[in-house]
């Protein structure tokens, strides 16, 4: 089920190494998978997508991979920078409906 | 680049009054949604808008809470009575006319209710 908390898990990474962020979703019928970033007070920015037709998929610095056995997502970020900080979410989508579930939110700290 | 506006930034009100939260969403965009968050938790789904009516909506999007899209831009959020429970960043988000495509989020309201 989805767990709701006022604290956030957090991830630190050092500037220049690679960040990985996990999620686990519920719902075997999701096939479609968003990561969006959150900075302080802004609206969530739309990273990137895959379809439960994928395993993986990348993009600029950053790459999703879809592990539908164990339902999981990750989302890596390569060369990690500090404009990179921020709050992280997955969300999932089933075909004919139209709302997106989020997951609870990883915070990424990056170190200088 | 083309984008979902929302206004006003901050609302502040007292427990029952009505608010109406407005959002701009991208011109060609045919799907409309409001989600709310909040205060440190995960966004949550209100509504989905499509063809002039609610194609879906939550269990926390009850009778207080209507939407309309007034004109060919503009989309509307009313609580009619608001609750202290209430206080939350509202976010609408559109897309077009793909299916599963990607949400488009607003900057959100600040919606702070005494």
């Amino acid at each position: 089920g989805e767990s709701v908390g006022l604290h956030l898990p957090t991830l630190s990474v050092q500037e220049g190494d690679n960040s990985i962020i996990n999620c686990a979703y519920s719902n075997s019928a999701s096939d479609y998978f968003i990561w969006y970033k959150q900075e302080s007070g802004k609206g969530p920015q739309f990273i990137i997508d895959i379809r439960s037709n994928m395993d993986k998929r990348q993009g600029q610095r950053v790459t999703v991979l879809l592990n539908k056995t164990v339902k999981h997502l990750s989302l890596q970020i390569a060369a990690t920078q500090p404009g990179d900080s921020a709050v992280y979410f997955c969300a999932e989508s089933t075909s004919g409906t139209y709302k997106y579930i989020f997951g609870t939110g990883t915070r990424l700290k990056v170190l200088a | 680049e083309p984008e979902v506006t929302q206004t006003p930034s901050h609302q502040v009100t007292q427990m029952g009054q009505e608010v109406i939260l407005r959002c701009v969403p991208i011109s060609n965009h045919l799907y409309f949604y409001w989600y709310r968050q909040i205060l440190g938790q995960k966004v949550e789904f209100l509504v989905s808008f499509y063809n002039n009516e609610i194609s879906e909506k939550s269990e926390i999007f009850d009778d207080q809470f209507s939407v309309e899209r007034p004109d060919g831009s503009n989309f509307t959020l009313k609580i009619r009575s608001t609750k202290l429970e209430d206080s939350a960043m509202y976010f609408c988000a559109s897309r077009g006319g793909r299916p599963s495509g990607e949400q488009y989020f607003g900057p959100g309201t600040r919606l702070t209710v005494t």
